[in-house]
């Protein structure tokens, strides 16, 4: 069964500081999504990518895409407490049948 | 909001009962996504339906049952309820049923006691 794991599970960190996160999965995919889900609350999506290579940018948050290293990041710039939420990635697996996967999340705490 | 629809959006129930959620998806949106999200799971992949027809099964339990109707509204069916099966179940829905982004409902929440 394909796995989805993200680095790190907790992260806590400074307002104005740098940090990215980690989806590592362990089959062959070129669509990957990036949600954000706040307390409570459903998901958001965030980003979408759709092949090897693809960047997207929103706001203070970047995410990115290497298939071939099976590896996708989201980068937070410059993090403002609004940013605290748990970020989930999905890998989307299309050769065998139609599957989605998501990871554990990434549960994020912007400190003021 | 983003436009996908579940009711209820709590449902308190015994073990070995029977229950239906139900969810709307967005206006134009053909292919609706059932999820389940508990603690100790994560977020897990139920099922996915494109126009009235199942395209993509996850890791759905047998007690468990899902359609989509004409009108494209879809209902998850949970039966013989254990107390492993409380979670939140999230639908949602996607224009296509391949790479477009999906948008997630509210989500039920499910308490079996």
């Amino acid at each position: 069964e394909l796995k989805v794991e993200q680095n790190p599970l907790f992260l806590s960190m400074q307002e104005g500081k740098n940090y990215t996160i980690y989806c590592n999965y362990s089959t062959t995919s070129d669509r990957l999504y990036w949600y954000r889900q706040d307390p409570g609350k459903s998901l958001e999506s965030l980003f979408v990518l759709l092949s090897n290579g693809a960047v997207k940018q929103e706001g203070r948050l970047m995410a990115s895409l290497d298939t071939k290293a099976r590896l996708s990041t989201l980068h937070i710039t410059a993090a403002v407490h609004d940013l605290s939420a748990t970020y989930f990635c999905a890998v989307h697996v299309t050769n065998t049948g139609n599957q989605f996967y998501f990871g554990t999340g990434t549960s994020l705490t912007v400190i003021p | 909001d983003s436009g996908v629809t579940q009711t209820p959006k709590h449902l308190i129930t015994a073990t070995g009962q029977r229950v239906t959620l139900r969810c709307s998806p967005r206006s134009g949106d053909l292919s609706v996504y059932w999820y389940q999200q508990s603690l100790d799971q994560g977020l897990q992949f139920l099922i996915q339906y494109y126009n009235g027809e199942e395209r993509a099964k996850g890791n759905i339990l047998e007690r468990f049952s899902a359609q989509q109707f004409p009108d494209l509204h879809s209902e998850l069916n949970l039966s013989s309820l254990e107390l492993g099966d409380s979670a939140l179940y999230f639908c949602a829905s996607s224009v296509s049923p391949k790479n477009t982004e999906a948008f997630f409902g509210q989500g039920t929440r499910l308490t079996v006691v």
